[in-house]
């Protein structure tokens, strides 16, 4: 059974720090997604990392993924108030095939930004 | 785009009762997605479907859980009877076909069973 652990759970923060957001997976992958989440809202995709090596970047939030680690990181730059919100990581298995490609989901990182 | 609907967005009912929540996924999306996320944990997938059939229901309480997506678009979930642990948010998501995942989720029904 895959297992995906984040840490930390809870990150409190100060604007303009940086801060790195940890994802660890049990089992061999190389397709891992970020997802964000406001209090009472949805999930927003934020990165799709489909190959060892991947890293991506958004304004604030930089992404990457090592799968011989089988571990990602969302890194977090100069952090301002408006990235307050929970960050998941979900993991994709490397030996989905066919047409089941299920995703298993972390527990998320609620981070708070202060002023 | 239009993303993906649901509804209702809030459900209270008491413990026994019937409940069903109704998701329009994105317009030409053929995997559709079915997720429970309790307070303070991630999304944990109920049951997957490719256009009108189910690829994925292991995590499905079948004894009280159904589904169906009888014209691969539209699609319902269905809790009867409905237990308190069944309290949660029901994520609808779902994405163009199953190996391009990334999965687009809908707002939720959060239900509250007394």
């Amino acid at each position: 059974e895959l297992k995906v652990e984040q840490n930390p759970l809870f990150l409190s923060m100060q604007e303009g720090k940086n801060y790195t957001i940890y994802c660890n997976y049990s089992t061999t992958s190389d397709r891992l997604y970020w997802y964000r989440q406001d209090p009472g809202k949805s999930l927003e995709s934020l990165f799709v990392l489909l190959s060892n090596g991947a890293v991506k970047q958004e304004g604030r939030l930089m992404a990457s993924l090592d799968t011989k680690a089988r571990l990602s990181t969302l890194h977090i730059t100069a952090a301002v108030h408006d990235l307050s919100a929970t960050y998941f990581c979900a993991v994709e298995p490397g030996n989905s095939g066919g047409s089941n490609y299920k995703l298993t989901f972390g527990k998320g990182t609620l981070l708070t930004v202060n002023p | 785009e239009a993303g993906v609907a649901q509804s209702p967005r809030y459900k209270i009912i008491e413990k026994r009762q019937s409940v069903a929540f109704w998701c329009n996924p994105i317009s030409g999306h053929a995997t559709l997605y079915w997720y429970q996320q309790i307070l303070g944990q991630g999304p944990k997938l109920l049951i997957q479907f490719q256009n009108n059939g189910v690829v994925d229901d292991s995590q499905l309480p079948k004894d009280r859980f159904s589904a169906e997506r009888l014209k691969g678009v539209d699609s319902t979930l269905k809790i009867q009877p409905a237990k308190l642990e069944d309290s949660a948010v029901y994520l609808c998501a779902s994405s163009l076909y199953p190996s391009h995942n990334e999965q687009f989720f809908g707002p939720g029904t959060r239900l509250t069973v007394l």
